[in-house]
Formats: structure tokens, C-alpha cells, sequence
């Protein structure tokens, strides 16, 4: 299986700084990667899928990026709507594994 | 607006078998695969099972092979999890998402199942 390790664990960040989470993908998955957000208490949504494009109706503030098989989340502008928690996934072969999480909290 | 409504759940005694269920809406069911997401309480997420858009294919992780049975019914828009002989690692938030090739773009609100005597 393909192991997807995701740091920080957790993190806490002011309003409107810049914000970024790591995923390290244990073999080349190239571009196979999206990232999840959870707000408390409720289902995750698509945030960005093939590392960069942008789902429907997700800020611009979001985007993505990857170097090798490292892939990274970048929240230019923190907002309060953006707190709860980030997940990585990849997409390039069964079993499809999700990274451990990022708790993004508020400063 | 797309919609998708988990039922079926519950508490279980090990050993015993629940089936859950996923009413789509908002969108054509018999034209995207479709798959089971669980998460375990303060866990991470885990992908469960995935089929075919037709049901002709289906997917499951190796832990729930032999024990789990995705299916679905196009004709009524709905999704099915069987799920037999539970284990308490089983006890999960059963999530039913939409499948955008291999990308989950739509969740429903999950529903709660625990394994436990």
C-alpha cells in the first residue's frame, strides 16, 4: 500500500497569515493527489484534485503544488472559515490512502 | 443539488451483520461509481469499498475482502453497504461519496456504526 505521511499533526495559525501542509507519498504517485477539508462536525469536501486544479467553489486563496513526491497545500490568507481539518489523498492505485490529518486551529 | 443520505446504522454485537444504505439525488446515480469512506472515532479517514458505475466492478480493501459487499441499485439511485461478520475495528462513521473518476467529490453526512457486545 501506498503510505501517505502528512505534516504537521496539527497547526495553529493567525488570521490572514500563510499557511502550508505537507504530504509525503511513500512512491511516485505523480500528479494522483487531492486534498480533503473537514469542518468540525460535518463531511469532508473536495479541495483540490491532480495536486494543483481547484474544485468547484474553493477560494483562490487554496492551491496546491508537489515537488517529487512531495506534495504541499498553501492557504495564502488564512480565514476563520478555513479552520478544521486537511486530508491528503492518493489516487494512483487501490488501496486509495488518506494522509493522518492536519488540525488547522485558530491563533 | 447533489445529495446523499446514509441510514442503516448503528450499535452491533460482534460477529453480526448491518446493512447500510445511500439515497442519491440531485444527479444522474447510474452514470458515476460510487464508494464507502469510513472514519473511525478521532481517527483519520479510510477508504472502504468502491463500484462501478454499473456494478459490474467492485473494490474493497483487504481488511473488510470476504466480510463487506458494496452494491447498488440504479433504478432506485441508491448505494448499499453489507456488512457481515463486524469486528469491533469496524466501529466508524460510514461515509457514501461520489466518485469523480478516483476522487470522492461528494459526501454525504455519514452514519454512525458500532461494534461492540
Amino acid at each position: 500500500d501506498i503510505q501517505m505521511t502528512q505534516s504537521p499533526a496539527s497547526l495553529s495559525a493567525s488570521l490572514e497569515e500563510i499557511v502550508t501542509i505537507t504530504c509525503q507519498a511513500s512512491q511516485n504517485i505523480g500528479n494522483w493527489l487531492a486534498w480533503y477539508q473537514q469542518k468540525p462536525g460535518k463531511s469532508p469536501q473536495l479541495l483540490i484534485y491532480g495536486t494543483t486544479s481547484l474544485a468547484d467553489g474553493v477560494p483562490s486563496r487554496f492551491s496546491g503544488s508537489r515537488s517529487g513526491t512531495q506534495y504541499s497545500l498553501k492557504i495564502s490568507r488564512l480565514q476563520v472559515e478555513d479552520i478544521g481539518i486537511y486530508y491528503c489523498q492518493q489516487a494512483s492505485s487501490t488501496p486509495w490512502t488518506f494522509g493522518g490529518g492536519t488540525k488547522l486551529e485558530l491563533k | 443539488e447533489v445529495q446523499l443520505v446514509e441510514s442503516g446504522g448503528g450499535l452491533v454485537q460482534p460477529g453480526r451483520s448491518l446493512k447500510l444504505s445511500c439515497a442519491a439525488s440531485g444527479f444522474t446515480f447510474s452514470n458515476y461509481g460510487m464508494a464507502w469512506v469510513r472514519q473511525a472515532p478521532t481517527k483519520g479517514l479510510e477508504w472502504v469499498a468502491t463500484i462501478s458505475y454499473d456494478g459490474s466492478s467492485t473494490y474493497y480493501r483487504d481488511s473488510v475482502k470476504g466480510r463487506f459487499t458494496i452494491s447498488r441499485d440504479n433504478a432506485k439511485s441508491t448505494l448499499y453497504l453489507q456488512m457481515d461478520s463486524l469486528r469491533s475495528e469496524d466501529t466508524a462513521t460510514y461515509y457514501c461519496a461520489r466518485l469523480l473518476y478516483v476522487l470522492f467529490d461528494y459526501w454525504g453526512q455519514g452514519v454512525m456504526v458500532t461494534v461492540s457486545s
